[in-house]
């Protein structure tokens, strides 16, 4: 059972906006920043979204994080066959069972 | 270029003792805190632990407190994990991972290795 709870699967069809939700709790999305990952099959994980809402260099603008209170939301807008992957989200935790908590993840189907 | 290269992986008893390590090159190691990612096969993604860019703290996941150890040495560029006593379900991939934050603890992991194989079995 994951500290950070996200729905097992998403799908959507090329050129659709779906998004991904995260939830938590006040001792780690409602505190802290919230981290987005990407692991395409087979391959390491790749960091989508930092501290919230930021893209590193190389990430397509279709992609985008929020956060409000103790949930946070992955967008992907403009949906590609290459966007199925899994995804996951992180963030500190301050309770004594952290201090890093990911999201059980979730399995995009580009339809 | 980053690069963080994972080896140790092995088919391993229960009960049995092993140290992975990761070693790192095109970025200056000691700015950087450290971790270690594992994936179950077939399951999500768990940290298992996070040791700041001087050594100087440690962190781990409640599932592994008191039987691994993670390390580092900065003049080797290195960071390891000792894992003892076992079990079937530490089973995993085992990635080293390397945090966004200079001279602080984030929870971005910007570059990761390609994983080390972990398997608990008698």
């Amino acid at each position: 059972q994951s500290v950070l709870t996200q729905p097992p699967s998403a799908s959507g069809t090329p050129g659709q906006r779906v998004t991904i939700s995260c939830s938590g709790s006040s001792s780690n999305i409602g505190s802290n920043y919230v981290y987005w990952y990407q692991q395409l099959p087979g391959t390491a994980p790749k960091l989508l979204i930092y501290r919230n809402n930021q893209r590193p260099s190389g990430v397509p603008d279709r992609f985008s994080g929020s956060k409000s209170g103790t949930s946070a939301s992955l967008a992907i807008s403009g949906l590609r066959s290459e966007d199925e992957a899994d995804y996951y989200c992180a963030a500190w935790d301050d309770s004594l069972s952290g201090p890093v908590v990911f999201g059980g993840g979730t399995k995009l189907t580009v339809l | 270029e980053v690069q963080l290269v994972e080896s140790g992986g092995v088919v391993v008893q229960p009960g049995g003792s092993l140290r992975l390590s990761c070693a790192a090159s095109g970025f200056t190691f000691d700015d950087y805190a450290m971790h270690w990612v594992r994936q179950a096969p077939g399951k999500g993604l768990e940290w298992v632990s996070l040791i700041s860019w001087d050594g100087g703290s440690t962190y781990y996941a409640d599932s592994v407190k008191g039987r691994f150890t993670i390390s580092r040495d900065n003049s080797k560029n290195s960071l390891y994990l000792q894992m003892n006593s076992l079990r079937a379900e530490d089973t995993a991939l085992y990635y080293c991972a390397k945090d966004t934050g200079l001279v602080v603890i984030t929870t971005g992991f910007d570059y990761w290795g390609q994983g080390t194989l972990v398997t608990v079995s008698s």
